[in-house]
């Protein structure tokens, strides 16, 4: 199994509908990240948490929340869906006691589209 | 973060050395150097960091310029399996593991 799971793989949703993404880990990891990805272009930080009370805005935090409901689990979600958010979505850890590793564990993406 | 520049794509022969360029002229003494490879729509996987010194493990070797604004990573022997898209990265430490991905490097490894 792997070590960080996010679901949906896939989604198609209308917009204006809600959604959201979940993503669980069994690293162990305070830290948990959300990433978006469009067609060609690199990853782009959306929101990020070192720890359950601790939730952090990244680049491209506008049209999402999120929620850090235990160590194990980082929530993204979309309250109101719009075209331009269809996009590659991932989920990542890391630990605080390997930063300057600079090491990230991705799951392998939740793709999502907009109608 | 000093910001990173890379070529757009490269080829690269089954079996041959793969040498990808990464221009980060405006890094700070303090700022590692971060190398990220993904495969097709998988999540990016982490390959090699640096600070000064070069540096080798199982899957490349990182080399750095003895003026740090550039490096290179090098697949000593390319396969098939490593076309992909790679990352080269510069962060500061204590940056709780944030990372800022530019667009990379679309290496094709060819028979």
């Amino acid at each position: 199994d792997a070590d960080v799971t996010q679901t949906p793989r896939n989604r198609i949703t209308k917009t204006g509908k809600r959604i959201m993404l979940e993503c669980s880990q069994t690293k162990g990891h305070d830290r948990m990240y959300w990433y978006r990805q469009d067609p060609g272009l690199g990853l782009q930080l959306i929101y990020y948490s070192f720890d359950v009370k601790d939730i952090n805005k990244g680049e491209i935090s506008d049209g999402y929340s999120v929620s850090r409901q235990a160590q194990a689990k980082f929530s993204l979600s979309l309250e109101s869906a719009i075209p331009n958010q269809t996009a590659l979505y991932f989920c990542a850890t890391s630990d605080p006691g390997t930063e300057n590793t600079g090491e990230l564990f991705f799951g392998e993406g939740s793709r999502l589209t907009v109608l | 973060d000093a910001k990173t520049t890379q070529p757009t794509s490269m080829d690269c022969a089954e079996g041959r050395a793969a040498n990808l360029p990464c221009n980060h002229s405006t890094i700070s003494g303090n700022e590692y150097v971060y190398w990220y490879r993904q495969i097709h729509s998988q999540g990016p996987q982490y390959i090699i960091h640096g600070l000064k010194n070069n540096e080798t493990n199982e899957m490349a070797s990182l080399i750095i310029t003895e003026d740090r604004k550039s490096s290179t990573l090098i697949l000593p022997h390319a396969t098939l399996r490593d076309t992909a898209v790679y990352y080269c990265i510069v962060r500061a430490p204590n940056q709780g593991g944030k990372l800022i991905f530019g667009q990379g490097t679309e290496l094709s490894v060819k028979p």
